[in-house]
Order: C-alpha cells, then sequence, then structure tokens
C-alpha cells in the first residue's frame, strides 16, 4: 500500500488566502485524522473521522477552519482566510483499529 | 478531560548511553502506543501495550506498561545516532474514546 497520501507537501502562502490540504487515506482505513503540529503546542488533534461522519471536531481552532471527508478516499482540510498563526505542518493519518498512520505532512507557512 | 504527560521533554545524551521517556496519564488507559518520529519526518508506530505490567522488546528498546495502567516507559540501551528523534506515548481510556498523544520527548545524541 503507498500508505496516506497527503498534498500539497509543502506551500507558501499570503495571509488572507485560502488554503486546502488534501488527503487520501490507506484503503480500507475507516477512521481519518487532521493533526497540526508546532513546536509551541506539539501535536494537536484537529478532527477526526469515522466511516466518513466527523465524529470530533472540538480541536478546531476557530471557524476559519473547516474539513470534509465526501467519500472513503478522500479528506480535505480548508483555512479561508489563512493567518501567520496558522503556520505549522499538518498531518492527516488514518487507522482500522489502534494503529494509527501518519502521513508525510503538509508544511504550510503562512506570510 | 484525559491527559496524557510526557517527561522529559527534551533529553540530550552521549552516544552509548542509555535513554528514558516516561508517559503518564490522569485516567487509566485501554492501550499505549508509541511512535517515533525522525527529525522533518511523521509519526510512526512503534509498539502497543495493551496488558497491565506488559513488557516488551524490539532490539534494544524496551516498552513497559504500568501495573495500573496509567504510566508507562520507553528505554533505550546504548543509544545510537538513529535514535534520533521524538518518541510519543499515546493512549485512550475505551475503545469508544478518542486516542490522546503525550507531548513527546525529543532525544538528541552527541556522537
Amino acid at each position: 500500500d503507498a500508505g496516506v497520501i497527503q498534498s500539497p507537501r509543502h506551500e507558501v502562502t499570503e495571509m488572507g488566502q485560502e488554503v486546502t490540504l488534501r488527503c487520501k487515506p490507506i484503503s480500507g482505513h475507516d477512521y481519518l485524522f487532521w493533526y497540526r503540529q508546532t513546536m509551541m503546542r506539539g501535536l494537536e488533534l484537529l478532527i477526526y473521522f469515522n466511516n466518513n461522519v466527523p465524529i470530533d471536531d472540538s480541536g478546531m481552532p476557530e471557524d476559519r477552519f473547516s474539513a470534509k471527508m465526501p467519500n472513503a478516499s478522500f479528506s480535505t482540510l480548508k483555512i479561508q482566510p489563512s493567518e501567520p498563526r496558522d503556520s505549522a505542518v499538518y498531518f492527516c493519518a488514518s487507522s482500522l483499529g489502534d494503529t494509527i498512520y501518519f502521513g508525510e505532512g503538509s508544511w504550510l507557512t503562512v506570510v | 478531560g484525559q491527559q496524557v504527560m510526557q517527561i522529559p521533554q527534551y533529553q540530550h545524551v552521549q552516544e552509548g548511553e542509555d535513554f528514558t521517556t516516561y508517559c503518564n496519564s490522569s485516567t487509566t488507559l485501554s492501550n499505549i502506543q508509541w511512535y517515533k518520529q525522525r527529525p522533518g519526518g511523521h509519526p510512526v508506530f512503534l509498539i502497543q501495550l495493551v496488558k497491565s505490567g506488559e513488557v516488551k522488546k524490539q532490539k534494544r528498546l524496551t516498552f513497559q506498561f504500568g501495573e495500573a495502567k496509567k504510566n508507562s516507559s520507553l528505554h533505550i540501551t546504548a543509544t545510537q545516532t538513529t535514535d534520533v528523534g521524538t518518541y510519543f506515548c499515546a493512549g485512550r481510556k475505551s475503545s469508544a474514546s478518542k486516542i490522546i498523544f503525550g507531548s513527546g520527548t525529543r532525544l538528541s545524541i552527541r556522537p
């Protein structure tokens, strides 16, 4: 299997622009997670889905953040409008059972 | 809410020295997992412990799950430069609750 696939791997955008991060989970996995990692706050769970349904979005920082999972093989995390403090590595991950498989991350810089 | 704390936050050791990181939960866990994240990489699953008092080994790595299932440790014997990275524990209260990641311990090594 190719593992969890994320795109883009790196993005630099200007403050105020919309950012869309994409994720393809491992086929057959029923859970999908979005994490954000920064030096200051560590690894934060933003939202997770079970069978394409959002279960817990309590980690989503603000209304500027939204996530969708229209089908079992695709999810997006959108930030609109983006701000410099959103700069971080965003990981998508999936699981079937307890083991979580992370993608390589999307490195976002908002200037 | 459930919290998972890890200590120390950072550890800098001479190559060949041992290293231990500790994970403590405010609540009893159904299981605990350990992940390793290399610099610039993504967290990668190492192992899962389920039973009270369980001890598992992977070469130079020894993982323990406490008798009360509220704490865990990862011990590396005779560290090597390839051990550099951040080690995370992650646990959940039950199969119905979300997995909570610890804050991580960053290991650096002097050659």
